[in-house]
């Protein structure tokens, strides 16, 4: 059972579109992370929410955390060829939790 | 830059060989992790340490082992690599288990 489902798992779309990208679960996080892997590195932390309902912007990158703390979005407004990657959820279940949950990933396709 | 280090970061070796990924991170994390990852793919955690003499084994099983003598360091090591340990390995570390992971470039194994 995958405990964070992320959608959708493969997107390809030209330079300039919006697009949204969804990490969701039936169970409750303390916190959610979203990462940003590039071919042959590691995974890059993009931002963290923590409060249920929070919104937050990075630059052209939109993140917000569900109210119920279950579920997590992240918009890309006018995409670049640089925003090429794989996208991924991670959550923290609680302070006791063993480490961090990951989603399968979005993986993202910019072409110009 | 990077603070967590990962050597090789390309290893193309024959089946039998006795194969050490070297991780090292210079932040004084308690935290260390290794995952397993296919190119594009999901994580798998497959093992970590809470400190120094802590190693425990993660979410997919793997004939790898690991050992945390220095904070600094924990090295991943597999006997007698074959062909299905095919696969990039990354290292992590965090402050806690509730904070952000900090990866290193992984090292992309290939075994003939």
């Amino acid at each position: 059972t995958q405990l964070l489902e992320q959608s959708p798992q493969f997107l390809s779309i030209q330079e300039g579109e919006n697009l949204t990208v969804y990490c969701n679960s039936s169970s409750v996080f303390s916190s959610l992370q979203w990462y940003r892997q590039e071919p042959g590195e590691g995974p890059v932390l993009l931002v963290t929410v923590v409060t249920g309902g929070e919104v937050k912007k990075l630059k052209r990158l939109t993140f917000q955390f569900g109210d119920a703390r279950k579920d997590s979005s992240l918009h890309i407004t006018a995409a670049q060829t640089g925003d090429t990657g794989l996208y991924l959820c991670a959550g923290v279940r609680n302070q006791a939790g063993t480490a961090l949950i990951f989603g399968k990933g979005t993986t993202l396709s910019v072409s110009s | 830059e990077a603070d967590i280090y990962q050597t090789p970061r390309y290893l193309v070796i024959g089946t039998g060989k006795k194969i050490t990924l070297e991780c090292s991170q210079t932040m004084g994390h308690d935290k260390m992790y290794w995952y397993q990852q296919d190119p594009g793919m999901e994580l798998h955690l497959i093992h970590y340490s809470y400190g120094v003499n802590s190693t425990e084994k993660g979410d997919l099983s793997s004939e790898s082992t690991v050992s945390r003598i220095r904070t600094e360091h924990f090295p991943l090591t597999l006997e007698s690599a074959r062909p299905s340990h095919t696969s990039q390995y990354l290292c992590a570390s965090s402050e806690s288990v509730n904070q952000p992971q900090h990866f290193g470039d992984g090292t992309r194994l290939s075994i003939l």
